[in-house]
């Protein structure tokens, strides 16, 4: 089973500054993906940024960067220059890639609001 | 490129009653799947389904069930309906069924149902 914990309380950054979103996983698959997702108001789920369990370096994606410690079993989102527009609801997500099917297993998601 | 659409975007049903969600994939993707997120919540995978078969589900009851049509849209029913069934329905679409070390698995979320049961 797939297990991601998002702790953080509601997050608050100043326009323009960085923001880091914590995540940490635990699976037992020895294969998987990583994924971020932004949810604002309007309820749709966006795709942000994937991550490989193999992969040698950690994605980036514009502003989006995946900070991935396998060992720690981590894999924070860094948001550089943050907008306005950034304020929303924010999902790590993994799924396995044994198995028979795609199943996205999400944390609690994390609030985060971009100060003016 | 067309995105997920679903359809209707809100709906509101009293308890008993049956509902059903409609779903139509982006284009070039033979998977979809269905997540129901109560408020304040992630997203809890109900069931997938790759090529017009069910192919893994959730924790959920048989009274959840779906269904996938030759050109890869889906519904999804819930029949009985209760409180707890209040929720935002999410479907996603993706390529692939399974597998796939690499990327070019991500799966797209449509703008979702929201359902409403008093």
């Amino acid at each position: 089973a797939q297990k991601i914990t998002q702790t953080q309380p509601g997050m608050f950054v100043q326009e323009k500054e960085a923001v880091t979103l914590d995540c940490t996983y635990d699976t037992s698959d020895p294969s998987y993906g990583l994924f971020w997702y932004k949810q604002p108001s309007s309820g749709e789920m966006i795709f942000l940024i994937y991550q490989g369990s193999y992969d040698q370096q950690n994605a980036t994606e514009g502003r989006y960067s995946l900070n991935f410690q396998k060992a720690r079993k981590s894999a924070n989102l860094v948001i550089s220059a943050s907008q306005l527009g950034d304020s929303a609801m924010y999902f790590c997500a993994m799924r396995p890639f044994t198995g028979a099917n795609s199943k996205l297993t999400f944390g609690k998601g994390i609030t985060l609001s971009v100060r003016p | 490129e067309t995105g997920v659409t679903q359809s209707p975007t809100h709906l509101i049903k009293t308890r008993g009653q049956q509902v059903t969600l409609r779903c139509s994939s982006q284009s070039g993707h033979n998977t979809v799947s269905w997540y129901q997120q109560a408020l304040g919540q992630g997203p809890q995978f109900i069931f997938q389904y790759y090529r017009e078969e069910e192919n893994g589900r959730g924790n959920f009851p048989p009274r959840f069930s779906g269904l996938q049509f030759p050109n890869y849209s889906s519904e999804l029913n819930v029949n009985a309906l209760e409180l707890d069934d209040s929720a935002l329905y999410l479907c996603a679409s993706s390529l692939g069924g399974s597998g796939g070390p690499s990327r070019g698995h991500e799966q797209f979320f449509g703008p979702g149902t929201r359902l409403t049961v008093l």
